[in-house]
């Protein structure tokens, strides 16, 4: 049984770029949410993906936007790049009627240079 | 202040001994709260989850709920070099979808 899966592993950028960062649930799971983690801190909740819609957002701004698709997979993308997003973005995914077993993927390193 | 405390450590203890993990909130309509482990370079892994208060045992973790006093704990029983890594708790209300992440305590189990 695939656990969550992200892509790519490791990305490296320069500001003002746009990237999309891709991301595909645990089986049996229906629901995405993406963090973003900088280094020596917790995981910072971006937003979260359900029936295609996004259902709950973070303090982040306009530049972070996403993508749900028909086979649950999701998109995180991210315009404008700026330095301070350099970071691991994570996603985890959930069923809608248990949202305490949230599983995470591996994540994708981002470097804004 | 942060919604969330969490000792960034690092905590070091020999192999075998009980660890002891620790967070404070500040939200008193957190209902969910959650422990998970990651290691260097890795997303976190969950180990425990509770609702609301009291105590949950699994293996040798158990987690605890003190919402009187906005306090969690995970103590690790018979520690070992490979529980070294980060420790994260992290919670919500049930009202939402966010959950609220700590900073983080960095554990090192010494052989």
């Amino acid at each position: 049984d695939a656990g969550v899966t992200q892509s790519p592993t490791h990305l490296i950028k320069t500001r003002g770029q746009q990237v999309t960062l891709r991301c595909s649930p645990k089986s049996g799971h229906d629901t995405v949410s993406w963090y973003q983690q900088a280094l020596g801190q917790g995981p910072q909740f971006i937003f979260q993906y359900y029936e295609e819609e996004e259902r709950q957002r973070g303090n982040f701004p306009d530049r972070f936007s996403g993508h749900q698709f028909p086979n649950y997979s999701s998109e995180l993308n991210v315009n404008a790049l700026l330095l301070g997003d350099s970071a691991l973005y994570l996603c985890a995914s959930s069923t809608r009627g248990v949202q305490e077993t949230q599983y995470f993927g591996p994540g994708t390193r981002l470097l804004v240079l | 202040q942060k919604e969330v405390e969490q000792d960034p450590g690092p905590l070091s203890v020999p192999e075998g001994a009980i660890v002891s993990l620790n967070c404070t909130y500040s939200n008193s309509a957190f209902q969910y709260f959650m422990w998970y482990r990651q290691y260097s370079r890795k997303g976190p892994e969950l180990l425990m989850y509770t609702y609301s208060s009291g105590n949950k045992e699994d293996g040798r973790f158990t987690a605890q709920v003190d919402k009187s006093s906005k306090y969690i704990s995970l103590f690790i029983r018979d520690s070992q070099p490979s529980d070294s890594a980060t420790y994260l708790c992290a919670m919500r209300t049930s009202g939402t979808y966010k959950y609220i992440f700590g900073t983080g305590t960095r554990l090192k189990v010494l052989a």
